[in-house]
């Protein structure tokens, strides 16, 4: 089955720098990679997606891009703000693969004043 | 509408003891799913269902038991309850049945079995 990878398990950043998350998955048929937000004590929200035919998506201070030849995808979050500490979660899954969604282990951002 | 929802919010349980943790949603999704969320392992798919009627296995299965009798309702019954099933667990529902596709999750119902 699918395996994916997440790194780093903890990033601390200053307020107003850039944040990048790092996931490697196993699969060369996965084709759908969405990135989950989970703030303390919540429930993990979509904040962005992405599909095999794109290399490249942004909305607003995120993006995520897509190295499907070296089977890994990143978060990119810019401009950091307190609002963005949370735990991230990549995820992956494919068309066909039994609807199942792996999550990477996840990261703890912590964005410091 | 309420999307998704879960009952309990916390439990605590003996060794031994069953329990049902009720999921339901009201955005006519056909998929829906468990997973469970421990410490430093991401989320675990413990079973889903691509709509009513079918059901199918996940990562971690093992002493987990669901039925999908209606598009709504997807309970998960823990048989016999063991401290390693202690763990926080999600529920979460998706438009498509095709893929796992912008999930929507419940509030999460925090399970500790002495």
């Amino acid at each position: 089955g699918e395996n994916v990878e997440q790194h780093p398990s903890t990033l601390s950043v200053q307020e107003g720098d850039s944040a990048v998350i790092k996931c490697t998955y196993s699969d060369s048929a996965s084709n759908y990679f969405p990135w989950y937000k989970q703030e303390l004590g919540k429930r993990p929200q979509l904040i962005i997606d992405i599909r095999s035919n794109v290399g490249e998506k942004k909305d607003q201070r995120i993006a995520v891009t897509l190295n499907k030849t070296a089977k890994h995808f990143s978060l990119h979050i810019t401009e950091t703000q307190p609002e963005d500490s949370a735990v991230y979660f990549c995820a992956a899954s494919f068309t066909g693969g039994g609807n199942k969604l792996t999550f990477g282990t996840g990261t703890q951002l912590k964005v410091e004043l | 509408n309420a999307g998704v929802t879960q009952t309990p919010k916390f439990q605590v349980l003996k060794t031994g003891q069953s329990m049902t943790l009720q999921c339901a949603q009201d955005m006519n999704h056909e998929y829906m799913s468990w997973y469970r969320q421990d410490p430093g392992m991401g989320l675990r798919l413990i079973h889903y269902s691509v709509g009513a009627g079918i059901t199918d296995q996940g990562e971690v299965p093992n002493g987990y038991n669901v039925s999908r009798s209606t598009t709504e309702d997807f309970p998960l019954r823990l048989l016999s309850a063991a401290p390693s099933q202690t763990s926080v667990y999600f529920c979460a529902s998706s438009y498509s049945s095709r893929l796992a596709e912008k999930l929507f999750f419940g509030s999460g119902t925090q399970l500790s079995v002495l």
